[in-house]
């Protein structure tokens, strides 16, 4: 079955650092890829997406490019403010599935301090 | 504006008690779907649905229960056979396009007391 591995957290890091959030995955066929986030309290909104090998998505400075020959979907940032501090999702959809049903990795907490 | 509503956004129950707990979308999606959330376990599908009055277990669907009378609405009903029932419960809908996004409600945080 499908599955998604993400690196463990938390994660803290100090403003304008740069971010790496390790996603590794599991599936048959060609998934599509997903980051999502989640701020204290709330539900999660979609960040970015991926649907193809090489596709690079890329939202509120945030990137992800899908590696198919790594199955790989690395979350980076090249400089995190304190307003980015949540918990960040990896998911995929796999290709036989219409809609949405998404798998999900763990979730990475990221703190960022001023 | 457009989107999915949860209620409640909290929630109290006793044991051996039922509880349902309301989505409702105005996105005119087909599929709606219900996931749990716990700490650092992600989240994972309780039931899914793609056309009114037909739905899908998903990976832990034992001790929940659902309906999808409406394309707006699909309720989720939390029974007492549910084990550990304290959790994290996120609504979300989408269409059936391929490699679609989901979209979610704020979610309902429901206790057992």
């Amino acid at each position: 079955g499908n599955s998604v591995t993400q690196m463990e957290g938390p994660v803290t890091l100090s403003e304008e650092a740069f971010l790496t959030i390790n996603c590794t995955y599991t599936a048959t066929g060609y998934p599509s890829l997903f980051w999502y986030v989640q701020y204290p309290g709330e539900g999660l909104q979609l960040l970015l997406k991926a649907t193809k090998a090489d596709d690079k998505g890329s939202n509120k400075g945030f990137e992800a490019t899908y590696r198919k020959e790594t199955t790989s979907f690395h979350l980076e940032k090249g400089s995190v403010q304190v307003s980015d501090s949540a918990v960040y999702f990896c998911a995929l959809t796999d290709e036989e599935t219409s809609g949405s049903r998404l798998t999900f990795g763990e979730g990475t907490q990221l703190t960022v301090n001023p | 504006d457009g989107g999915i509503t949860q209620s409640p956004k909290y929630l109290f129950r006793k044991e051996g008690q039922n509880v349902t707990l309301s989505c409702e979308q105005n996105l005119n999606h087909d599929a709606m779907y219900w996931y749990r959330q716990d700490p650092g376990q992600g989240l994972r599908l309780i039931y899914y649905s793609q056309i009114v009055n037909d739905f899908q277990k998903g990976d832990i669907a034992e001790g929940y229960s659902v309906s999808r009378e409406k394309k707006e609405s699909f309720p989720l009903t939390v029974t007492s056979a549910q084990k550990n029932p304290t959790a994290f419960y996120l609504c979300a809908s989408s269409t059936l396009r391929e490699n679609t996004e989901a979209f979610f409600g704020q979610g309902t945080r429901l206790t057992v007391v």
